[in-house]
């Protein structure tokens, strides 16, 4: 079973700031990771699939990176809608599974 | 636009049965892949259940196998899941979510439901 591992589990940053948030796979999950948007009693959203893959309609400051064991999630000027909780999830192995999340929240 | 309705959930005894629907629109529903996905309250998410395009393959997560079962009704665009012998830690918001490939199972989810509450408790 493949865990993944996010950190920093809280990231506090002002609007206009850069956040770059990580996701470790316990092994190789090959470029088979996506990254979720959910904000409070919302459903989440998917940002980015297959590690770079921006979703239809997501804005051209979230990008991710990364393979193997380590990925990236980077926003490059924080909006006032960006402030939420990101997750990481890999389709590779049996079972597909999430991070436990990285809340990023208004400093 | 797609949309997408998850119903019947609530609050059940432990053992009980419960069935969830979910109701599609905007898109073809019959050409994709669509999965339940869990959120226990204050917690993270876990995958659930898929089931192909056509209803002929279904795949579980270990903790599920044997009690749910996932179906679909392709002429009324409708999921389901059904979930017998109810434990506590199936406590959860249940979203139902389209897969983003056409006629394959990426388990990648490109939309999703408001999601319904199912809460076990005696």
């Amino acid at each position: 079973e493949i865990v993944l591992t996010q950190s920093p589990a809280t990231l506090s940053l002002s609007p206009g700031e850069r956040a770059t948030l990580s996701c470790r796979a316990s092994q190789s999950v090959s470029t088979y990771l996506a990254w979720y948007q959910q904000k409070p009693g919302q459903a989440p959203r998917l940002l980015i699939y297959d590690a770079s893959n921006r979703a239809t309609g997501i804005p051209a400051r979230f990008s991710g990176s990364g393979s193997g064991t380590d990925f990236t999630l980077t926003i490059s000027s924080l909006e006032p809608e960006d402030f939420a909780v990101y997750y990481c999830q890999q389709r590779s192995n049996w079972p597909r599974s999430f991070g436990p999340g990285t809340k990023v929240d208004i400093k | 636009q797609v949309r997408l309705v998850e119903s019947g959930g609530g609050v059940v005894q432990p053992g009980r049965s419960l069935r969830l629907s979910c109701a599609a629109s905007g898109f073809t529903f019959s050409s994709y892949a669509i999965h339940w996905v869990r959120q226990a309250p204050g917690k993270g998410l876990e995958w659930v259940a898929v089931i192909s395009y056509d209803g002929s393959n279904k795949y579980y997560a270990d903790s599920v196998k044997g009690r749910f079962t996932i179906s679909r009704d392709n002429s009324k665009n409708t999921l389901f899941l059904q979930l017998n012998s109810l434990r506590a830690d199936d406590t959860a918001v249940y979203y139902c979510a389209r897969d983003v490939d056409v006629a394959s199972a990426r388990y990648y989810f490109d939309y999703w439901g408001q999601g319904t509450l199912v809460t076990v408790s005696s």
